[in-house]
């Protein structure tokens, strides 16, 4: 079974700019989660996708936006970056059954870098 | 103060040691509880899941909750250098499905 595929995995844009990233959850999955992951601040939360709705939203400024699609897969953007979104972002996927199999399962990660 | 303190290590000890991680909690209404594994820039890969209190035992590996006193640890015996990476705790309540994490452990296993 496919893991979770994040696309692409490496990037470099200049501030002001902005960026879309792709994840393909594992097949039938549901839900999708996007964190940052930076040195200091630890993995962060962005938002939760299930059945193409937003679920829950972490503590993020409105430049941060996602969206999943029929098929379960999501993208994210960001737009206007700044020096300090150079990050990791990790995609999570999970199957979400009721109460159950929410654990999450990640993929390698796409590393944005702002200059 | 944050929902799960973790310490960020780093966390040193020789090859064989048996190695305890913990984090703490305050919200009582956590029952799932799970712990990551992460290699330098790869993703967290799930390592154990548990629900509510008690053990889990995984091979060298053995996660523990005690709800109680709102702790929970993970067990690593005869540590191998190839464990050398960070550890995530991560949890959830019943209602709420976003996890929430610690900050992440350190490992370190000197050959």
């Amino acid at each position: 079974k496919a893991g979770v595929t994040q696309t692409p995995r490496y990037l470099i844009k200049t501030r002001g700019q902005q960026v879309t990233l792709s994840c393909s959850p594992i097949s039938g999955h549901r839900s999708v989660s996007w964190y940052q992951q930076t040195p200091g601040q630890g993995l962060q939360f962005l938002f939760e996708y299930f059945s193409e709705t937003q679920r829950n939203k972490g503590n993020f400024p409105g430049r941060f936006s996602g969206r999943q699609f029929s098929n379960s897969r999501s993208e994210m953007n960001v737009s206007t970056l700044e020096l300090g979104d150079s990050a990791l972002y990790l995609c999570a996927s999970s199957l979400r059954t009721g109460k159950m199999n929410t654990e999450a399962f990640f993929g390698q990660g796409t590393r944005l870098t702002v200059v | 103060q944050k929902e799960v303190e973790q310490d960020p290590g780093p966390l040193s000890v020789p090859e064989g040691a048996i190695v305890s991680l913990n984090c703490t909690y305050s919200n009582s209404a956590f029952q799932y509880f799970m712990w990551y594994r992460q290699y330098s820039r790869k993703g967290p890969e799930l390592l154990m899941y548990t629900y509510s209190s008690g053990n889990k035992e995984d091979g060298r590996f053995t996660a523990q909750v005690d709800k109680s006193s709102k702790y929970i640890s993970l067990f690593i015996r005869d540590s191998q250098p190839s464990d050398s990476a960070t550890y995530l705790c991560a949890m959830r309540g019943d209602s709420n499905y976003q996890l929430i994490w610690g900050a992440g452990t350190k490992l370190i296993i000197k050959p």
